[in-house]
């Protein structure tokens, strides 16, 4: 089983719409998780931090669930320029984050 | 303030050849990661440093590839003789240690490397 395991979809939605990534890990000793967006030939760029339950920035929400060992990712009101893959990443180790493959979105008008 | 810079942007050589590419993390970040990242795949990491150590190499194929980091700033990494498996998006990052999102990871817009 891969450390970092996540849905390649790809997801289309249309504009306006709630859509919702998951993602597991296998390592339960990671403490913290990131979400990165990916643009196509462009590098990963840091979308948002989940160091406890969750976290929210706009339209964007990471939840955390440490039990089941995933995270999700929660965007709302989805905009054309939400087209994009998103990486997830653990950090089973201290300072070593491990990514999944990422799950590509097409936000359609 | 600037990002992490990488250099060059794309590198094409024939099998066999050495190639060499350049990071410069952002201003103050301690830490500084190599990532390969091949097509649909998230990246991987080869080498991560703490200042001027390398303190995690396990990743990388120290057959052919080697880094350095000679001053805990910029960094090289390189690889001698290139294969055609090597051909990936080479990936620098940077993160600060001691700041609040402490590991947080950066990254520069990457080096495309072809080998034909």
């Amino acid at each position: 089983r891969k450390e970092v395991e996540q849905d390649p979809g790809p997801f289309n939605v249309p504009e306006g719409a709630t859509v919702a990534f998951n993602c597991t890990y296998s390592n339960s000793a990671s403490q913290s998780f990131f979400w990165y967006r990916q643009d196509c030939r462009k590098e990963p760029k840091l979308l948002m931090s989940v160091y406890s339950s969750g976290n929210e920035d706009g339209r964007f929400t990471a939840q955390l669930n440490r039990a089941s060992q995933y995270i999700s990712l929660l965007i709302r009101d989805s905009k054309l320029s939400d087209s994009a893959t998103y990486l997830c990443a653990a950090e089973p180790r201290s300072y070593q984050l491990t990514f999944g493959k990422g799950t590509k979105l097409s936000v359609i008008p | 303030e600037a990002g992490v810079v990488q250099s060059p942007r794309y590198k094409i050589i024939e099998k066999k050849q050495p190639v060499a590419f350049w990071c410069n993390p952002i201003s103050g970040h301690n830490t500084l990661y190599w990532y390969l990242q091949n097509l649909g795949q998230g990246p991987e990491l080869l080498i991560r440093y703490e200042n001027e150590e390398a303190v995690d190499d396990s990743q990388l194929p120290k057959d052919r590839f080697s880094a350095e980091r000679l001053k805990g700033v910029d960094s090289t990494l390189k690889i001698q003789p290139a294969e055609l498996g090597d051909s990936a998006v080479y990936l620098c990052a940077s993160s600060d240690r001691g700041g609040r999102g402490y590991n947080e990871q950066f990254f520069g817009p990457g080096t495309r490397l072809t080998v034909l």
